[in-house]
């Protein structure tokens, strides 16, 4: 199975700020890569497919990059309601393994 | 718009089975998979198996196979998920996603969970 890895595990930042999350797999995925975000007591949602690609409806200071074992989530400009839980998804292949998140609180 | 809606929460002792329904609507195609992914409380995300709603394909997480089913109905909308054995740490809400079969098979659309409790 691919594993999954994500950095931080957590972080706090304030509104305004630029944010990072790293995601690694543990062999190549080519760009088989997708972020979700989740709030508490709700369902994922996709932000972006194919390492890159933003999803409709997804704000445009959400942005991804990255191919093979490297890959990162980047947003732009932290706003109030981009607290919650972002995760990463391998689907290169079976099982469609994630990472294990990394919390992000606005101070 | 393309919507999933999943059957109720469910209550079984350690030992039963459990079958959680995802029900699909606003597809004009067929050639989608249906995953099955859970959350234990306060824990991350877990995936489970897939299957092709096409071509009826399922394929699963090595640490769940022979405990875990996945299917589809004749009508090609609605997929269920079939846990056995279950144990308390089989706890969780279970999520169905919905996503392209081909490309980079991402998961698109998501139901809004089923917790399953497992309790003695």
């Amino acid at each position: 199975d691919i594993q999954m890895t994500q950095s931080p595990s957590s972080l706090s930042a304030s509104v305004g700020d630029r944010v990072t999350i790293t995601c690694r797999a543990s062999q190549s995925i080519n760009n088989y890569l997708n972020w979700y975000a989740q709030k508490a007591g709700k369902a994922p949602k996709l932000l972006i497919s194919g390492a890159s690609t933003l999803q409709s409806g997804v704000p445009s200071t959400f942005s991804g990059s990255g191919s093979g074992t490297e890959f990162t989530l980047t947003i732009s400009r932290l706003q109030p309601e981009d607290f919650g839980t972002y995760y990463c998804q391998q689907s290169f292949s079976t099982p469609f393994t994630f990472g294990p998140g990394t919390k992000v609180d606005i101070k | 718009q393309v919507l999933l809606v999943q059957s109720g929460a469910e209550l079984r002792k350690p030992g039963g089975s459990v079958r959680v329904s995802c029900q699909t609507s606003g597809y004009t195609f067929t050639d989608y998979y249906i995953h099955w992914v859970r959350q234990a409380p306060g824990q991350g995300l877990e995936w489970l198996g897939c299957i092709n709603l096409n071509v009826g394909g399922a394929h699963y997480a090595q640490k769940f196979q022979g405990r875990v089913s996945v299917t589809r109905d004749t009508s090609i909308t609605t997929s269920n998920m079939d846990l056995s054995r279950l144990r308390p740490d089989d706890t969780a809400i279970y999520y169905c996603a919905s996503g392209p079969a081909r490309g980079v098979r991402s998961l698109d659309y998501w139901g809004q969970g089923s917790l399953v409790t497992v309790s003695s």
